[in-house]
């Protein structure tokens, strides 16, 4: 089953604009982990940030994370059209024998010229 | 560095027939993990290898799926026999490890078409 629950679905910007995407989980995580997904690339980790972080900077990329919220957001600043893809979040629960991702149902970013 | 890599790439078969998957994981890495992608979901854990012992099976459909990891190394994913909702793309991630905070890199996939 999908953990994660991204939002917007589908998400149309132009070239320069910043994205929002949300993402909202049911479970408890131990930290909670962005990946983007193209044709050329394939799926791609972005940025890391655990359980007890609110915020994380990685270039054009800002996540916030509110564990009482059970919700992460990432914003990508100053947008590209190379950063057209599909984003996906994904929780991590560390079971005591191994480390589980389950990733959420995805937005899909367009960016126009 | 090298990268995750699987073949095949594409593959299409009959519902009934079987199929397998192969993953060369990134040298060094001790976990291994295959993930089912859906078209317009995003993918889903069937199976976990720490080194070459399964950890997690728990979304693995057992009566038609299997997978081996030979040696802690490469891996194999089979469906015998195939039916039409197996059409997905089959990733492989690997890892350093399976601890709280590492990083998984992914393959690029083998979409699979069942008619």
């Amino acid at each position: 089953s999908q953990q994660g629950e991204e939002d917007p679905q589908a998400l149309s910007i132009q070239e320069g604009e910043n994205a929002t995407m949300n993402c909202s989980y049911k479970t408890s995580i131990n930290n909670l982990q962005w990946y983007r997904q193209n044709s050329g690339r394939g799926l791609v980790h972005l940025i890391l940030i655990r359980s007890n972080e609110r915020e994380k900077h990685s270039g054009r990329l800002r996540v916030t994370l509110d564990t009482s919220k059970k919700s992460s957001s990432l914003l990508i600043t100053a947008s590209r059209a190379a950063d057209t893809a599909s984003y996906f979040c994904a929780t991590d629960l560390y079971t005591g024998t191994a480390s589980k991702l389950t990733f959420g149902t995805g937005t899909r970013l367009q960016v126009t010229l | 560095e090298a990268g995750v890599a699987q073949s095949p790439r594409y593959k299409i078969i009959e519902k009934r027939q079987s199929v397998a998957f192969w993953c060369n994981p990134i040298s060094g890495h001790a976990t291994l993990y295959w993930y089912q992608q859906i078209l317009g979901q995003g993918p889903k854990l069937l199976i976990q290898f720490q080194n070459n012992g399964v950890v997690d099976d728990s979304q693995l459909p057992k009566d038609r799926f299997s997978a081996e990891r030979l040696k802690g190394v490469d891996s194999t994913l089979k469906i015998q026999p195939a039916k039409l909702e197996d059409s997905a793309v089959y990733l492989c991630a690997s890892s350093l490890g399976s601890g709280r905070t590492y990083e998984q890199y992914f393959g690029p996939g083998t979409r699979l078409t069942v008619t």
